[in-house]
């Protein structure tokens, strides 16, 4: 069964960690995102790549960077974590050309 | 303006009702669209591309209407597995990335 996996379920942080978040797909697949996810707003784009060590920022990228070293791996990074970024983060990845998402279960991240 | 909108809900509906909801969208660019189903505390899945003729599949049917922006989802003869919270999904041509609505949330209740 394909998969995209992330690595934690649950996370607490502290204010002014540094945080991070890793996905993994075994789907060989080019393009990979960083959604977040609050009540009201729904899905927001952080920051995508749709290829190895190439990202692009989505609508939210303040606070965040990336990493794409490999191609089944994309990791978010929460540089000096804040109480605002407090969300349910969820990473997903599709095939070149395609809009089919698959996403992985999500992180609940609690910044205290 | 967010680049697509939907009424949050919730619709409380009895088994074996029918009930529809619209999603509206601003980019006239839009090119592709989809409903996603995200269940409570899950990840969203794809439930189905939205197509220009519109489309079923089984007790789902998703209308385009692209001279007002919107697109709809009617489920038949709801049925308990049905309460989730549907996603409404656009893709403007040449873009990577999909555009995500907050979601309407459906209950279905004995």
């Amino acid at each position: 069964d394909v998969k995209v996996t992330q690595s934690s379920r649950y996370l607490v942080k502290r204010t002014g960690e540094k945080v991070f978040l890793e996905c993994v797909q075994d789907m060989d697949h080019e393009n990979m995102f960083w959604y977040r996810q609050d009540p009201g707003l729904g899905l927001r784009l952080i920051y995508f790549s749709y290829d190895v060590k190439m990202k692009e920022k989505g609508d939210i990228p303040e606070g965040y960077s990336v990493s794409r070293e490999k191609k089944e791996r994309f990791s978010l990074i929460l540089e000096s974590a804040s109480t605002n970024q407090t969300s349910m983060y969820l990473c997903a990845s599709s095939p070149l050309g395609s809009n089919g998402y698959t996403f992985g279960s999500g992180t609940r991240l609690t910044v205290v | 303006r967010k680049e697509v909108e939907q009424d949050p809900g919730p619709f409380n509906v009895p088994e074996g009702a029918t009930v529809a909801f619209n999603c509206t969208y601003s980019n006239s660019a839009s090119q592709s669209f989809f409903w996603y189903r995200q269940d409570c505390r899950k990840e969203p899945k794809l439930l189905m591309s939205v197509y220009s003729s519109g489309n079923e599949d089984g007790r789902f049917t998703a209308q385009l209407n692209r001279a007002s922006q919107y697109i709809s989802l009617l489920i038949r003869d709801s049925k308990l597995s049905d309460s989730a919270t549907y996603l409404c999904v656009v893709n403007i041509f040449g873009d990577y990335k999909l555009s995500f609505g907050a979601g309407t949330t459906v209950t279905v209740r004995a």
